[in-house]
């Protein structure tokens, strides 16, 4: 069974550091991996999807990256703004179903 | 493009009673999932449909949950009865082939 972890739970930095949220999964075969942002009360935002072929993807000041044979992928924020404060959820495709991991709740203070 | 649309964006009841929330995928998907997002247990999948049929309904918890999907263009999940455990955000997703775009989701409270 597919299960994924993410690390860490909580993260607290102040504005302008480079950040990196960890996820793990114990399946290595997997479809797609995608990067979401939960604002809180919010519905998800995808923020980055990356193909089981592909190594890593990039969107402005997000890059994420995917290591299938280890398991891993890490989403990397540059020059962190308070406005990146939410919850980060890192998620596996499995055949059609995403199987969600717990979340880096992230604060950026000014 | 509209997004996936749920309906209603919060619902409170009482226990006992029956709920139904509604979803309206992205025009031109082939694939709705159900999710159910609480604190203790993150989100977890219900059930997923592709082209209006039920392909994996193992994570419906019991008996009083149910889905369906009529057409293409709507889906709903039905609890009936209700009750103060099956409070949690319900989310409806909608795909096409590559990544899987949410709704603003269900808040329901069961008192």
């Amino acid at each position: 069974k597919q299960e994924v972890t993410q690390i860490p739970a909580a993260l607290s930095v102040p504005e302008g550091e480079n950040l990196v949220l960890n996820c793990s999964f114990t399946d290595s075969a997997i479809y797609n991996l995608q990067w979401f942002r939960q604002d809180p009360g919010k519905g998800l935002t995808s923020l980055l999807l990356i193909q089981s072929s592909q190594r890593e993807q990039t969107s402005g000041r997000l890059n994420a990256s995917l290591d299938k044979s280890s398991g891993r992928s890490t989403l990397y924020i540059a020059a962190s703004q308070p406005g990146d404060s939410a919850t980060y959820l890192c998620a596996v495709e499995d055949t059609d179903k995403l199987i969600f991991g717990t979340g880096t709740r992230l604060q950026v203070f000014p | 493009d509209a997004g996936v649309i749920q309906s209603p964006r919060h619902e409170v009841t009482e226990m006992g009673q029956e709920v139904t929330l509604r979803c309206k995928p992205i025009s031109g998907h082939n694939s709705l999932f159900w999710y159910r997002q609480t604190m203790m247990r993150g989100l977890e999948l219900l059930i997923y449909f592709n082209n209006n049929v039920p392909i994996d309904d193992s994570g419906m918890p019991e008996d009083r949950f149910s889905a369906k999907m009529p057409n293409a263009s709507f889906s709903t999940l039905k609890i009936q009865p209700s009750e103060p455990r099956d409070s949690a955000v319900y989310f409806c997703a909608s795909s096409l082939s590559r990544g899987k775009y949410f709704g603003p989701g269900t808040r329901l409270t069961v008192t």
